[in-house]
């Protein structure tokens, strides 16, 4: 199957906040209530920050934040802080997991 | 707190066959429960993942490798191994082993630090 589709890049100033969109079809993203959401910084192994399109885990600030509509999933980062700075890239499932392109996260 | 590390070859030759072993510690992987995994990433790349077993045996793999990849599991030594046949360069990736949670569709909480495997000759 074919990657989610993320915007390339997005970029915020501290505190504000910023939203990655992730679409699909309705063959994954729109046919599971299933999203989760990766947090990649350079070098490092990803981190879940979502799971099941808005569950935190343990540990991950409440600035984090996960919904679906239809198709399209989207994570929003709150109060944006400075090690927010990364990649994030997110994950459906269409009988087999499939990620999304990733976007890059700057804080400006 | 559970901790993941990969370990193998750094470099394969073209058509033979990668061998990964995830070691876990700070956990039991017999105790059920959870799903481990393996997943790559190509150089400046998305995520893959490749499939996962249950501490009983059972694996589901990504159908795109399905042909040519084997993950195992040795409780006695708290690991699982990942073997990926017939390799070429397009092979060439960090492999992360992690642990995956959830009933109906897991997802991964703990993450190995990953490897690079380079396939060339």
């Amino acid at each position: 199957q074919s990657a989610l589709t993320q915007p390339r890049s997005v970029s915020g100033s501290p505190g504000q906040s910023v939203t990655i969109s992730c679409t699909g079809t309705s063959s994954d993203v729109g046919g599971y209530h299933y999203v989760s959401w990766y947090q990649q910084h350079p070098g490092k192994a990803p981190k879940l920050m979502i799971y099941d399109v808005s569950k935190r885990p343990s540990g991950v600030p409440d600035r984090f934040s996960g919904s679906k509509s239809g198709n399209t999933a989207s994570l929003t980062i709150s109060g944006l802080q400075a090690e927010d700075e990364a990649d994030y890239y997110c994950c459906s499932f269409a009988g087999s997991y499939v990620f999304g392109t990733g976007t890059k996260v700057t804080v400006l | 707190q559970v901790q993941l590390q990969e370990s193998g070859p750094g470099l394969v030759k073209p058509s033979q066959t990668l061998s990964l072993t995830c070691t876990v510690s700070g956990g039991s992987i017999s105790s059920g429960g959870y799903y481990w995994s393996w997943i790559r990433q190509h150089p400046g790349k998305g995520l893959e993942w490749i499939g996962y077993i249950y501490y009983s045996g059972s694996t589901y793999y990504n159908p795109s490798l399905k042909s040519r990849v084997t993950i195992s599991v040795d409780t006695s030594k708290n690991q699982f191994s990942l073997k990926l046949s017939s390799v070429t360069a397009a092979d060439t990736a960090v492999y992360y082993c992690a642990r995956g949670f959830g009933v109906v569709i897991p997802s991964f909480d703990y993450w190995g630090q990953g490897t690079l495997v380079t396939v060339s000759s």
